[in-house]
């Protein structure tokens, strides 16, 4: 139980471009997702919650209009990186909260060109 | 505002060595604990957590991890490592609205 998933798993895209990314719980709802960014040898950093119904609440530093985040069901929450540039290449991990607990999908990783 | 130290970067550890892995934290009320693990590019596995109660924590894996509040340490331990355990160990403070604070991670390394 438990399970999330995330798509892609990889992209690549050239600069100026937008790419969105979907995390799912699979067997259960969330009414909170997380997103986290992680950079190569590095701790994730914690980018924005998504509440389902509701926008999406940022950490200080994350441009909003940039990474937007779509909660648009129980078991749906879309990422998109809007204009992408090479700095935005990262590993970007969500996670589902099912009562006390996160659970995190596999992760996609963002090439930018 | 809560955070998460684990003062050891890199462990390497033969196999069927026991293994500890430090972390400590701040955060001004009881905290929410949680030890996760993450092979190579891939997600995080969550190995264990501690909300309250038993301060001994028993987790998958043969993973454990005591609860000291005297010393805000949480650290993990098992008795005797795999190869199958050498990945990134990452500890992580949560608040009451389960947003989460990462250590830098632990890399461990297991040598036959």
């Amino acid at each position: 139980g438990a399970v999330v998933s995330q798509h892609p798993s990889w992209v690549i895209c050239k600069s100026g471009t937008s790419v969105k990314i979907e995390c799912r719980s699979l067997d259960f709802q969330a009414t909170t997702m997380f997103w986290y960014r992680q950079f190569p040898k590095q701790s994730l950093m914690l980018m924005a919650t998504s509440n389902e119904g509701s926008k999406a609440t940022y950490e200080q530093g994350v441009e909003k209009d940039k990474f937007l985040i779509n909660h648009a069901s129980l078991t749906l929450s879309t990422l998109t990186v809007t204009s992408a540039h090479p700095e935005d290449s990262s590993f970007y991990i969500c996670s589902a909260r099912l009562g006390d607990t996160g659970y995190f999908g596999p992760g996609t990783r963002l090439l930018v060109l | 505002a809560q955070s998460v130290t684990q003062p050891d970067i890199h462990i390497t550890v033969s196999e069927g060595a026991s293994l500890e892995l430090r972390c400590n934290y701040s955060y001004g009320a009881t905290p929410y604990l949680f030890w996760y693990v993450q092979s190579p590019g891939q997600g995080l596995q969550l190995l264990l957590k501690y909300f309250s109660g038993d301060t001994l924590v028993q987790g998958i894996k043969g993973f454990e991890a005591e609860f000291k509040r005297s010393q805000s340490s949480f650290n993990l331990r098992k008795p005797s490592v795999h190869w199958s355990d050498a990945a990134e160990y990452f500890c992580a403070v949560g608040s009451n609205d389960y947003k989460l604070s990462f250590g830098a991670g632990t890399t461990v390394t297991v040598r036959a």
